[in-house]
Order: C-alpha cells, then structure tokens, then sequence
C-alpha cells in the first residue's frame, strides 16, 4: 500500500525548533519530487515547500514566508522527508502533511505543530 | 490573501450540477497545469483532478476539471451528500517558483 506517515510534531515555543519526518513506503520514494504542505486551523492549504528527486539534482524550493527559516532534507535510502523549522513563529502552527510528486497525488495524515509561549 | 482566487462556498441539492471556479494569472494557471483536491471534514486532501481534466483511478466520472487560459473549473454533476466538502485548486507558478492554492470552496449539499 502507497502510504506517507508524518512524525515530529509537538508544542514548540516562539523562536525554538522543531523537525518532521515523513515516512514513505509503497513506491520508489527516490523517484518522486515531495512536497510539505501545511495547513492552520480553520484555513486553507498552504504549500511550504519541495524536494526535487536525484534526477533533479535534489534541489529544493521554499514558500516566501518559510524561506531561510526552514529547511528540507531526504534520505532514499531511508525513504524518508524532513522538515526542519527553525525561528517558529506563532503563525506557523498548523497541520503539517508531507506529498508526493508535483501533483500532490498521495498525502500524509499530518502532525500538528503549535507554536506558542 | 491567496494566489488563485475560489468562491469560499458553494451549495447545491443532490443531483445537480455544481461548478467551482479558479482564477488565476499567466504565471501560474496561464502556463501550468491546475490540480484539484478534495477534502473531507477532519481529513487529509486527496487528489481529484490532475494536469487540468485528468481523473485518478478511482475518481468518478461525475467529476470534471476544464482549464480556459487563466482560470479554471471543478464540475461535479449528479450531486451527492457525500460530496460535502472542502475543494482545493493548486498550480506552480512560474514566478514565485512555488506551487499555489487557492483558497478554498467550501460546498454544502443542501
């Protein structure tokens, strides 16, 4: 079965880190681009940010809001995404869901991050 | 303020048609390919519509996506209860080189 599980999650403070996993399994994870969406209470979807595959040279891109503060990383050989956040920011709690590919075609249940004093 | 604009809601009885539209400019719908998701209260999206019109294994024919330069529709025909939901479009755009959301329907079955 084709499945994303996200880990990590948590209460962090204002300015404090935290960092996400996303478990893949089901298919070739070193073939596909992935993404991180996120998504604060009530709102709607906000995509923070991608790793390319190693065709693509693993190159990332990052929302303005996130960029410079976050950073993504993976491991094929452990089919695993990350997200590390750094200098959390009130208004970035929310669910945070990793996605495969440029279509976004499987997601991950999500873990949430509050961040807050 | 999101990058592609969507109706915030949207409502229908079972067995209509209902369409949500979504605007956007030349660097994102104008030259990129829209994606549509669905999702249900409490639950991750899942993907309904990719490259403009393409439906995923599973998907029922009752929706559609069409795309016409900068904007693009989510048709849905022989509504259904179980329909209720919150409807997502998304698109890279070419000059924030990020993908884009708009900023979500909300449809109702009355």
């Amino acid at each position: 079965e084709v499945q994303l599980v996200e880990s990590g999650g948590g209460l962090v403070q204002p300015g404090g880190s935290l960092r996400l996993s996303c478990a893949a399994s089901g298919f070739t994870f070193s073939d596909h681009y992935m993404d991180w969406v996120r998504q604060a209470p009530g709102k709607g979807l906000e995509w923070v940010g991608r790793s390319r595959n190693k065709a693509n040279s693993y190159t990332t891109e990052y929302a303005a809001s996130v960029k410079g503060r976050f950073t993504i990383s993976r491991d094929d050989s452990k089919n695993s995404l990350y997200l590390q956040m750094n200098s959390l920011k009130s208004e970035d709690t929310a669910v945070y869901h990793c996605a495969r590919g440029s279509g976004a075609d499987i997601w991950g249940q999500g873990t949430m991050v509050t961040v807050s004093s | 303020q999101s990058v592609l604009t969507q109706p915030p809601s949207a409502s229908g009885t079972p067995g209509q048609r209902v369409t949500i539209s979504c605007s956007g400019s030349s660097s994102n719908i104008g030259s990129n390919y829209v994606y549509w998701y669905q999702q249900l209260p409490g639950t991750a999206p899942k993907l309904l519509i990719y490259r403009n019109d393409q439906r995923p294994s599973g998907v029922p024919d009752r929706f559609s996506g069409s795309k016409s330069g900068t904007s693009a529709s989510l048709a849905i025909s022989g509504l259904r209860s179980e329909d209720e939901a919150d409807y997502y479009c998304a698109a890279w755009d070419d000059s924030l080189s990020g993908r884009v959301f708009g900023g979500g329907t909300k449809l109702t079955v009355l």
